[in-house]
């Protein structure tokens, strides 16, 4: 079965650094998204993006946070100077077509902010 | 996109069915209803959608309500592999794309 894959799964940064999550979508969708779920809380929509640019984001997604297909298959989550509240779990998805009912997820990068 | 409301948990006897409601009364009539389960911080995993009309898939089986207020997920023989947080999501299939909105879900145990 098709699968989003996501590296790595857990990323431990010191604060103010830059990371650079990532992700490789199932080959053929044309949809990618990031979310992200802070220890405890509800899963949040943090990106959508589709021919090469940002479809839509949410408040969460600020100048901090960027987002790039450098490749036909890598599409990654950047963010510049992370702080201690950017740790979470970062969920990666995609799907085929913008009417399409069913988003795969990745399982997910750990990121640690110290 | 409508709000749904779940209850936080429920137990569920392995081997039994487990029902789990949503209600969502503030449903406009081009909303579909999605289901979504999360098992152990893994990344969330497609279940099944509907609009009107019950469906069933090889996961389970979703029953909406006539006047589309409610819908309750049933796992038909609930296994310790179900243990997990179910959210159900209301959504428009808009241009826009894909986004989902998660609530708190309900965080189903199933105990043997």
């Amino acid at each position: 079965e098709p699968e989003v894959t996501q590296t790595p799964s857990h990323q431990v940064t010191q604060m103010g650094q830059e990371v650079i999550l990532r992700c490789v979508p199932i080959s053929n969708h044309l949809y990618f998204y990031w979310y992200r779920q802070i220890l405890g809380q509800k899963v949040e929509f943090l990106v959508s993006f589709y021919n090469n640019e940002i479809s839509e984001k949410s408040e969460i997604f600020d100048d901090q946070f960027s987002v790039e297909r450098p490749d036909g298959s890598n599409f990654t989550l950047k963010i510049r100077s992370t702080k201690l509240e950017d740790s979470a779990m970062y969920f990666c998805a995609s799907t085929l077509g913008q009417r399409d009912t069913e988003a795969f997820f990745g399982q997910g990068t750990r990121l640690t902010v110290v | 996109d409508a709000k749904t409301t779940q209850p936080p948990s429920m137990d569920c006897a392995e081997g039994r069915a487990a029902n789990l409601p949503c209600n969502h009364s503030t449903i406009s009539g081009n909303e579909y209803v999605y289901w979504y389960r999360q098992i152990h911080s893994q990344g969330p995993q497609y279940i099944i959608h509907g609009l009107k009309n019950n469906e069933t898939n090889e996961m389970a089986s979703l029953i909406i309500t006539e006047d589309r207020k409610s819908s309750t997920l049933i796992l038909p023989h609930a296994t310790l592999r179900d243990t997990a947080v179910y959210y159900c999501i209301v959504r428009y299939l808009r241009g826009a794309g894909n986004k989902l909105t998660f609530g708190g879900g309900t965080r189903v145990l199933v105990k043997p």
